[in-house]
C-alpha cells in the first residue's frame, strides 16, 4: 500500500492556467523529490527539501516553484501552463538512502 | 556531478532466459547503488540495493553486483517470467555532503519477456 501519495492521477489543462500538483507522505520522510519523466523515460530531478522550509533546484531546470511548509506535503506550482510543460512529475520521499515513489501525475497541456 | 550511464535501452528474452542490464558511474565518492522497477501507469518501485562495502547482493531471482575500482554494477534476473516485463532504471548516489541521498538514475532499460 502506498505511503505516498499525488493527485490527480491525471490533469488535462488549457495553456496560462495555473495548476498545482499535491504531493503526501505519511511516513515522517524528511528529503523529498520532484522528478520530471519524458516520453524517453528518463527521470529528471527538478526540485528537491531536505526538511520544513528548505527547498532547492534540480538538476534540470523548470519553471515551477515548490514549497514544504509541513513535513509531509510537498506541493509543485506552475503559475503559467504551457504545452511544454506536458509530461509526467513523479514525486518521491526518504529518509537516508533510497526514495518511495508516489503514482505520479501526467499533465497534458492543450 | 554524478551521470549514470545504463544500458541496453532495451533488451528482450524468452520467458526462463536470464536477463543482465548494467550501469556505470562517475562520481568515486558514490557509495549506494539502488534498482528501481516501473511498471505502466505505476511510479518506479525498489526492487534490491547495493551499498558499497559489499560486492554482489541476492533476492530469490534478482542479484546485483558492484564493481568499485571499475564503477560498474550489474542486474540480473534469472528464470525471467511475463510479469518482469517493466521499465527497469539503475541510480546512484553520495553519503554526506549536499548530495546527500540524491539519486542520480540512469536513463533506463524496457525489458520484455515473451511467454
Amino acid at each position: 500500500e502506498a505511503d505516498i501519495y499525488q493527485t490527480p492521477r491525471y490533469l488535462v489543462i488549457g495553456t496560462g492556467k495555473k495548476i498545482t500538483l499535491e504531493c503526501s507522505q505519511t511516513m515522517g520522510h524528511d528529503k523529498m523529490y520532484w522528478y520530471q519523466q519524458d516520453p524517453g523515460m528518463e527521470l529528471h530531478l527538478i526540485h528537491y527539501s531536505y526538511g520544513v522550509n528548505s527547498t532547492e533546484k534540480g538538476d534540470l531546470s523548470s519553471e515551477s516553484t515548490v514549497s514544504r511548509i509541513r513535513t509531509e506535503h510537498f506541493p509543485l506550482t506552475l503559475e503559467s501552463a504551457r504545452p511544454s510543460h506536458t509530461s509526467q512529475y513523479l514525486c518521491a520521499s526518504g529518509r537516508g538512502y533510497g526514495y518511495t515513489f508516489g503514482s505520479g501525475t501526467r499533465l497534458t497541456v492543450v | 556531478g554524478e551521470n549514470v550511464e545504463q544500458h541496453p535501452s532495451t533488451l528482450s528474452v524468452q520467458e526462463g532466459d536470464s536477463a543482465v542490464i548494467k550501469c556505470t558511474y562517475s562520481d568515486s565518492a558514490s557509495n549506494y547503488f539502488p534498482w528501481y522497477k516501473q511498471e505502466l501507469g505505476k511510479g518506479p518501485q525498489l526492487i534490491i540495493d547495493i551499498r558499497s562495502n559489499v560486492g554482489e547482493k541476492k533476492d530469490q531471482r534478482i542479484a546485483v553486483t558492484l564493481n568499485k575500482t571499475a564503477k560498474h554494477f550489474s542486474l540480473h534476473i534469472t528464470e525471467t517470467q511475463p510479469e518482469d516485463s517493466a521499465v527497469y532504471f539503475c541510480a546512484a548516489s553520495r553519503a554526506g555532503g549536499t548530495s546527500y541521498g540524491k539519486l542520480t538514475f540512469g536513463q533506463g532499460t524496457i525489458l520484455t519477456v515473451h511467454p
